[in-house]
């Protein structure tokens, strides 16, 4: 599976958007970008995948560039519930974990 | 409502005592794994399922084991546990791919 790098830690000021950047230059052809989301130490919590195109749902956007080496993940107005740590994965069979980024929302 | 379901959440063992955490999923679903979390070192896989009676080796198997007699259920087996197993622990389930991958509340595990 390829790997991902994220910046180690982020803020973001409540009701702005959050836009968490992930690398994955090693990306291959049937593998997706998912992202996931933990609160402290509670289980993680599955937010978006995709593919190719861009996605959207009731949590976030993701934006995955055309050559698909590289994606963002944007919470359009992020709350301090938001609080947590962010994990961009790339794989197809397996979620290998990395370090994720911790993304503080403040008032 | 969909759950995954973790046996104990919290437990203290001593070093050799045989232990196991269970782990219920209530989705149907194919694909189950077990990760351990560490300070400083993220979320690690364990082991993973993609069926019944199929299992496979993640990242950091050694000193644990598995089964998946039954689609519901995917305990870990600590045979003999040690200090370094001391760990937060949590199960996963999820449709093929481990797409949207349900997570358990997790076990915290102490071996003394």
């Amino acid at each position: 599976d390829a790997k991902t790098t994220q910046p180690p830690s982020m803020d973001c000021a409540e009701g702005r958007a959050a836009n968490l950047p992930c690398n994955h230059s090693t990306i291959s052809g049937n593998e997706y970008v998912y992202w996931y989301r933990q609160i402290h130490s509670q289980g993680p919590q599955y937010i978006i995948h995709g593919l190719k195109n861009n996605e959207t749902n009731e949590m976030a956007s993701l934006i995955i560039t055309e050559d698909r080496k590289s994606s963002t993940l944007i919470l359009p107005h992020a709350t301090l519930r938001d609080t947590a740590v962010y994990y961009c994965i790339v794989g197809y069979e397996a979620l290998n974990f990395g370090k994720g980024t911790s993304l503080l929302v403040t008032p | 409502e969909a759950q995954v379901t973790q046996n104990p959440r919290y437990l203290i063992t001593v070093t050799g005592k045989k232990l196991t955490v269970t782990c219920s999923q209530n989705m149907n679903h194919e694909y189950m794994s077990w990760y351990r979390q560490d300070p400083g070192l993220g979320l690690r896989q364990i082991y993973y399922s993609m069926n019944v009676e199929v299992t496979d080796k993640g990242d950091v198997p050694e000193g644990y084991k598995v089964s998946r007699k039954e689609k519901r259920n995917f305990p870990l087996i600590l045979e003999s546990p040690s200090p370094n197993q001391t760990s937060l622990y949590f199960c996963a389930s999820s449709t093929p791919g481990f797409t949207e991958a349900f997570f358990g509340q997790g076990t915290r595990l102490t071996v003394v």
